[in-house]
């Protein structure tokens, strides 16, 4: 049974760093495309990023700027790095894989981590 | 940048009744590219249809999908009580790449 178990501080400054990862477990990471999603509270579900062995990354335009995916298969993980978080970052993020032809669609979620900004 | 827009955005049924939940995009998308998912409190979404219309592993009969070009829809043909929750659907094209409806709430009457 695949799971995702994604980890990281549940509390982030302004304008500093948010790091999270999402450990793979039942599969190997090299198998699909990986992606993080958020949600604040009450709200819906927001696309920010995309992984995969290859290197190749692709990123919501509006998050970009800020933003660095990454995967370490010795570990079978991959990253999210976000910089200059606000209180707009607050949100429960999701670790999920890809599935179909085209990666079209989200088939294995994760359980959500809450990050916070404040100080 | 293609805008799903749901309807409605909360739908009060009783269970055994048929619920209907409508995904408008502001441009064409590709059936292959729609999916819907559900999303119950304090859990993470779960996929349900993708390619507009299949069912993902393990979801009931009752759950069906259709549509296409701007119009989709979701059917869950006899309501059960664990089917109460918010239903996003959800598209992958241009930018932003992954984007979804804002939800449709169904509650039970």
């Amino acid at each position: 049974q695949v799971q995702l178990q994604p980890s990281g501080p549940g509390l982030v400054k302004p304008s500093e760093t948010l790091s999270l990862t999402c450990a793979v477990s039942g599969d190997s990471v090299r198998n699909y495309y990986w992606s993080w999603l958020r949600q604040p509270a009450g709200k819906g579900l927001e696309w920010i990023g995309r992984v995969h062995v290859s290197g190749s990354t692709n990123y919501n335009p509006s998050l970009e700027s800020r933003l660095t995916m990454s995967m370490d298969t010795s570990k079978n993980q991959f990253s999210l790095k976000l910089i200059s978080v606000t209180a707009a970052d607050t949100a429960l993020y999701f670790c999920v894989r890809h599935g179909g032809y085209y990666f079209q669609y989200f088939d294995l979620w994760g359980r959500g981590t809450p990050v916070t900004v404040s100080a | 940048e293609s805008v799903l827009t749901q309807s409605p955005g909360t739908l009060s049924l009783s269970p055994g009744e048929r619920a209907t939940l409508s995904c408008r995009a502001s441009q064409s998308v590709s059936v292959s590219y729609l999916a819907w998912y559900q999303q119950k409190p304090g859990q993470a979404p779960r996929l349900l249809i993708y390619g507009a219309s299949d069912r993902a592993t393990g979801i009931p009969d009752r759950f069906s999908g259709s549509g296409s070009g701007t119009d989709f829809t979701l059917t869950i043909s006899r309501l059960e009580p664990e089917d109460f929750a918010v239903y996003y659907c959800q598209q992958y094209g241009r930018s932003p790449g992954y984007s979804f409806g804002q939800g449709t709430r169904l509650d039970m009457k």
